[in-house]
C-alpha cells in the first residue's frame, strides 16, 4: 500500500513554455502532497506544501507564481512550472503518505529540461 | 535554527566492510527521524523511521540506526555492505507539530569490490 504515482518521469520543454506534473496517490487519500525539488548531486529542498481543497503554502523563497500548486482532489496534486526557463531544469519528486504510521512515500520523481 | 546534518558527504567501502553514515540534528525537540535511499534518476525508498520506543531500529535489506538524544544523532549502519548498497543515503526530520519533512544533504555510498 501507500504507493505514490508521478507523471511523466522526464520532459523537455522549450522556454517560455509551461509545464504539468502530476502526483496521484494510487491505494490511499492524501490531503496533504509535497513537492520537492532536487538539484544534480544535492538533497532535496522542499518548495512547498500542497492541501487539498485550499491553497498551497510555499516555502521562503519559492515563487508560487511560477510554481502553480492545484491540489483538487484528494488523490491528485499538480505542480505547474509556469513560464519555464532553463534555471528550473531540475528533478522535481512529491510526496504523501501517513507520517506517524510509515512515513512518507515519494513519487519516482520528474526530470524537467528546459531547452 | 533547526537542522539536519550529514557530515560525510562520500563514503567509501569495500564489499563486506561494515558501514556507519552519520546524521545529526538541531531541533527545540526530538523531531520524528528517518533514513531514505535513493538510487540514481529514482525516487526514495524508505529504509527505516524512529518515532518513540526503542531507540535502535530496524529497517529494510539488513540496515539499522541508533537514536541517540544525548547527541542528537541517528546514525545509520549496516554489518555488512554489498555491492547493490551503493545509492545516495538521506536522512530526514519531521517535527512532531508539524508534518513537512526536511532532509540532510546526503551521503554518497561507493561499494569497491
Amino acid at each position: 500500500g501507500a504507493v505514490v504515482s508521478q507523471h511523466p518521469s522526464w520532459v523537455i520543454c522549450k522556454s517560455g513554455t509551461s509545464v504539468k506534473i502530476e502526483c496521484r496517490s494510487l491505494d490511499f487519500q492524501a490531503t496533504t502532497m509535497f513537492w520537492y525539488r532536487q538539484f544534480p548531486k544535492q538533497s532535496l529542498m522542499l518548495m512547498a506544501t500542497s492541501n487539498e481543497g485550499s491553497k498551497a503554502t510555499y516555502e521562503q523563497g519559492v515563487e508560487k507564481d511560477k510554481f502553480l500548486i492545484n491540489h483538487a482532489s484528494l488523490t491528485l496534486s499538480t505542480l505547474t512550472v509556469t513560464s519555464a526557463h532553463p534555471e528550473d531544469s531540475s528533478f522535481y519528486i512529491c510526496s504523501a503518505g501517513n507520517l506517524k504510521e510509515y512515513g512518507y512515500t515519494f513519487g519516482s520523481g520528474t526530470r524537467l529540461t528546459v531547452v | 535554527a533547526q537542522s539536519v546534518t550529514q557530515p560525510d558527504i562520500h563514503i567509501t567501502v569495500s564489499e563486506g566492510a561494515s558501514l556507519e553514515l552519520r546524521c545529526n540534528y538541531s531541533y527545540g525537540a526530538t523531531p520524528y527521524l528517518f533514513w531514505y535511499v535513493q538510487s540514481p534518476g529514482q525516487g526514495l525508498q524508505l529504509l527505516l523511521k524512529y518515532f518513540s520506543g526503542d531507540t535502535l531500529v530496524q529497517g529494510i535489506k539488513g540496515f539499522e540506526a541508533e537514536f541517540k538524544r544525548s547527541q542528537s544523532s541517528f546514525n545509520l549502519r549496516k554489518p555488512s555492505v554489498h555491492w547493490s548498497d551503493a545509492a545516495e543515503y538521506f536522512c530526514a526530520v519531521a517535527r512532531r507539530n508539524n508534518n513537512d519533512m526536511r532532509f540532510g544533504a546526503g551521503t554518497r555510498l561507493t561499494v569497491k569490490p
